[in-house]
């Protein structure tokens, strides 16, 4: 049980255009998701928290506005990048947590990559 | 601040044992996960301490300290395929996750 699935698992996309991101939740209900950014060689860097139905909660430093987060539903968040620039190129990496337990379960990650 | 302190980087031999540490400050604590994490792919959960002592599972255990704000990982008979960054992870009183920066272990045959 608790399987997160990601979708895309990598997309290519040109300069200026937004790439959408869906994480979904496959055997339980994920009342707070996490979206994480990961550079080559690096730990992992929490972008932003978002429970179902309320507005994400970003960390300092991430752009609400360039990173868009819906959690419209108790088993799917999307992340939207708008207005991809090369530097966003990353690997987006979901999870979600249910409320029997504070684990945090892993999608297996979206490549971007921005050219 | 919230602080969590891990090596960057060990390096131990196939069939070996190796011991990896991780001290934690946090603003009040309510648990400790330990992730495997291979290159390229997403982290996956090995071990989830909250009460003090050491949780053995297979060749994985796991150890905490509350009162020393410590925590480890012990890797018995090591596999190649045991090659991989190692995260330590604390629960604070907002039960969100602080992360560390992960520990790469290399295994040498």
């Amino acid at each position: 049980g608790a399987v997160v699935s990601q979708h895309p698992s990598w997309v290519i996309c040109k300069s200026g255009t937004s790439v959408k991101i869906e994480c979904r939740s496959l055997d339980f209900q994920a009342t707070t998701m996490f979206w994480y950014r990961q550079f080559p060689k690096q730990s992992l860097m929490l972008m932003a928290t978002s429970n179902e139905g309320s507005k994400a909660t970003y960390e300092q430093g991430v752009e609400k506005d360039k990173f868009l987060i819906n959690h419209a539903s108790l088993t799917l968040s999307t992340l939207t990048v708008t207005s991809a620039h090369p530097e966003d190129s990353s690997f987006y990496i979901c999870s979600a947590r249910s409320r029997r337990d504070y684990e945090q379960y892993f999608g297996p990650g979206t490549r971007l990559t921005v050219t | 601040g919230q602080n969590i302190d891990q090596p960057t980087e060990m390096t131990a031999t196939e069939g070996a044992i190796v011991q990896i540490n991780c001290t934690y400050q946090t603003s009040g604590f309510n648990g400790l996960f330990w992730y495997q994490q291979h290159a390229g792919e997403a982290p996956t959960f090995l071990s989830y301490n909250v009460l003090d002592g050491l949780e053995e599972k297979g060749r994985f255990s796991s150890f905490l300290s509350r009162s020393k704000g410590y925590s480890y990982l012990l890797l018995k008979e090591l596999q190649m395929k045991d090659s991989a960054s190692y995260l330590c992870a604390a629960l604070d009183s907002n039960y969100q996750l602080i992360w560390g920066a992960g520990t790469k272990l290399i295994i040498k045959p």
